[in-house]
């Protein structure tokens, strides 16, 4: 089924220690992006990518980093953890920037204690 | 910059009631305005949308109209169901500048449908 792919689902996390979220998407599509889901905050934009090999920072980029080494992963790195980066994370991409319609992944639940 | 407000929640009614959930918007541009809904346990995925003045989106017998005057964008069903209960996002994509192709999301409404 075609989508986006994110894993791992939730993670307990030590505060200090690094970690990778992963997200794939098999629709070729050119932009994805990177959103945190905080109560009462809605979504977010980190870092976004128009395109293969291009990388941009969003509202909230602080202590993430992205790369985007080919149309299919967009991979989100906290190189060292804090707790207000628990959160919920969504990775979504379009079929191009601009494109109108966005498709979320089912997210990533992450909690640094 | 662009921003979206949405109605406190969370919004409680019993099945078959009408819903109105406000929004309004302000932006730079000249955005496209959207609802997106998550249900329990997933990610959000795209209801309905409208690009430009007075264009009405609908989708599962949910509405909104794109009010330029107004700067608003509000959801409205009809009868509600219990399968409707969701977090429903309002949300819009500026067409240039900076925040061009980028959903700027608002805080999200919780939704509760009682049998």
């Amino acid at each position: 089924i075609a989508g986006i792919t994110q894993a791992p689902t939730s993670q307990i996390l030590a505060a200090g220690r690094r970690m990778t979220l992963r997200c794939t998407q098999d629709m070729r599509h050119n932009a994805m992006y990177w959103y945190r889901q905080d109560l009462g905050l809605g979504l977010r934009l980190i870092h976004y990518s128009n395109t293969a090999g291009t990388t941009g920072k969003g509202e909230v980029p602080d202590g993430y980093s992205v790369s985007r080494a080919n149309t299919d992963d967009f991979p989100l790195t906290l190189a060292s953890a804090v707790p207000s980066q628990t959160s919920v994370y969504f990775c979504a991409s379009s079929v191009r920037q601009g494109d109108l319609g966005y498709t979320f992944g089912s997210g990533t639940r992450l909690t640094v204690v | 910059g662009n921003s979206v407000t949405q109605m406190e929640g969370p919004v409680t009614l019993s099945e078959e009631a009408f819903l109105t959930i406000n929004c309004t918007y302000t932006a730079t541009g000249y955005p496209s305005l959207f609802w997106y809904v998550q249900y329990p346990g997933e990610g959000l995925q795209l209801l309905l949308k409208a690009t430009k003045a007075d264009d009405k989106g609908s989708n599962k017998g949910f509405e909104a109209t794109y009010r330029k005057e107004t700067t608003s964008f509000h959801l409205e069903k009809g009868s509600v169901q219990v399968s409707d209960s969701a977090v429903y996002f309002c949300a819009l994509s500026d067409r240039g500048g900076t925040s061009y192709g980028k959903l700027t999301f608002g805080q999200g409404t919780i939704l509760t449908v009682h049998p």
